[in-house]
């Protein structure tokens, strides 16, 4: 099993520009989550997906989209990048809601000029 | 609001140096606590999920614990692998998102 794959993971962008990050796992999981991390603050939930065809804002949704059409794809879209979106981007996911064992993958490393 | 707050900030140990990492924590009913491991670079590992207070798991040099306010993760005779920050998170009653702490940074020194 690959586990949760993101791509890229590195991307610089200029205000304005729009772009969307990739998550997959293969672990056949329902319950995935994006995040965003920066220095001094804790992991913050963006948006998150109970399964296909069903998502929800988290505590910093604006300015980003999600859809899941799959299970296994979970892709987060940047609709007009801000310097205030420069984060680490990372995609969880999770067999059970309880967040037991959730996985996370590699990350994100975004830079908005 | 549900919070967390981590302490200490960093912690630096001698190898062989036990100690404890504390997760103080308010929260509208326990859901669970879980307790990440992240190495620089990358995403955070998950270490442990405890569910109510008095409970306890281990996984080799770590031990963590919970009580209705707060929980410990013990670091036992460590080793420099073990240098990493460990995040803790809560999960309320309901479908609530997960809040994390900061992180306390550690470094285990040879």
């Amino acid at each position: 099993n690959a586990g949760v794959t993101q791509t890229p993971k590195f991307q610089v962008l200029k205000t304005g520009q729009s772009m969307t990050l990739q998550c997959a796992q293969d672990m056949n999981h329902e319950y995935m989550s994006w995040y965003r991390q920066d220095p001094g603050m804790g992991l913050r939930l963006i948006h998150y997906s109970v399964g296909a065809g069903i998502t929800d804002q988290g505590e910093v949704p604006n300015g980003y989209n999600v859809s899941r059409s799959t299970t296994e794809d979970f892709p987060l879209r940047l609709l007009s990048a801000a310097p205030s979106q420069t984060s680490v981007y990372f995609c969880a996911s999770s067999y059970r809601p309880d967040y037991n064992e959730q996985f996370f993958g590699p990350g994100t490393r975004l830079t908005v000029l | 609001e549900d919070q967390v707050t981590q302490s200490p900030e960093a912690l630096r140990l001698q190898e062989g140096e036990s100690s404890s990492l504390n997760c103080s924590y308010t929260v509208s009913g326990l859901r669970g606590l879980f307790w990440y491991r992240q190495d620089p670079g990358k995403g955070p590992e998950f270490l442990f999920t405890l569910y109510s207070a008095g409970e306890e798991k281990e996984k080799e040099r770590l031990k963590a614990t919970l009580t209705k306010k707060e929980s410990f993760l013990h670091i036992t005779a460590p080793k420099p692998e073990d240098s990493a920050t460990y995040l803790c998170a809560v999960q309320g009653r309901g479908n609530t998102p997960l809040v994390f702490g900061k992180g306390t940074r550690l470094s285990v020194i040879a």
